[in-house]
């Protein structure tokens, strides 16, 4: 079974800076997708940005990057220019190909904080 | 706005009793999948149903147990309630089963068992 940890509960950034919320997992298997979702308080999951782990390069969305370790099982999330906006949960989830397709398999997740 | 509407929102029930939450998929959503979301956790996969059929299941007890209609909509049934029922019920749908489709969340019913 495949296992995901974030290791940081808690994470705070200054407005219009930067931060990183780290994310490993343990697979024993050489193809799936990565995500991060961000939950706000509404409770809704939106997801965030997606890897396919037989891409060598990292994936993009705007201020949303990632930083894909394949070889060290690491996942991080990048946000650029913070914003207010992005105060929520984020979640790391792991999708294998030989599940069900809508199995998610979910880290504890991380609160994000943002100073203005 | 994902297209993912569920029902209740909020709801609250006495341990022994028994809870049908439900689900409106996305348009053109054939694959509806349950998550239980503890508070400060974060979700565990119940089961999936597609056209139908449940063809995926996370480690839950059969009292947890579903249905999906043929306009794929969904319904989520726990019966014989437990205080660590107490959670936010997520649905998701997605265009297919197939791990590469979009997975799109609705905004889930908070579920309270006293």
């Amino acid at each position: 079974a495949q296992t995901v940890t974030q290791s940081q509960p808690e994470m705070s950034v200054q407005e219009a800076e930067t931060v990183t919320l780290s994310c490993t997992y343990d697979t024993s298997e050489s193809d799936y997708y990565l995500f991060w979702y961000k939950q706000p308080p509404s409770r809704q999951m939106i997801l965030v940005i997606r890897q396919e782990a037989y891409k060598q390069q990292n994936a993009t969305e705007n201020r949303f990057s990632v930083n894909f370790q394949k070889a060290a099982k690491s996942f991080s999330l990048k946000i650029s220019d913070s914003q207010l906006g992005d105060a929520a949960m984020y979640f790391c989830a792991y999708r294998s190909l030989n599940n069900a397709g809508n199995m998610l398999t979910f880290g504890g997740g991380t609160r994000l904080m943002v100073k203005p | 706005e994902t297209g993912v509407t569920q029902s209740p929102t909020h709801l609250i029930k006495t341990r022994g009793q028994q809870v049908t939450l439900r689900c409106s998929s996305q348009s053109g959503h054939n694959t509806v999948s349950w998550y239980q979301q503890a508070l400060g956790q974060g979700p565990q996969f119940i089961f999936q149903y597609y056209r139908e059929e449940e063809n995926g299941r996370g480690n839950f007890p059969p009292r947890f147990s579903g249905l999906q209609f043929p306009n794929y909509s969904s319904e989520l049934n726990v019966n014989a309630l437990e205080l660590d029922d107490s959670a936010l019920y997520l649905c998701a749908s997605s265009p297919g089963p197939f791990s590469g489709n979009t997975i799109y969340f609705g905004e889930g019913s908070w579920l309270t068992v006293v």
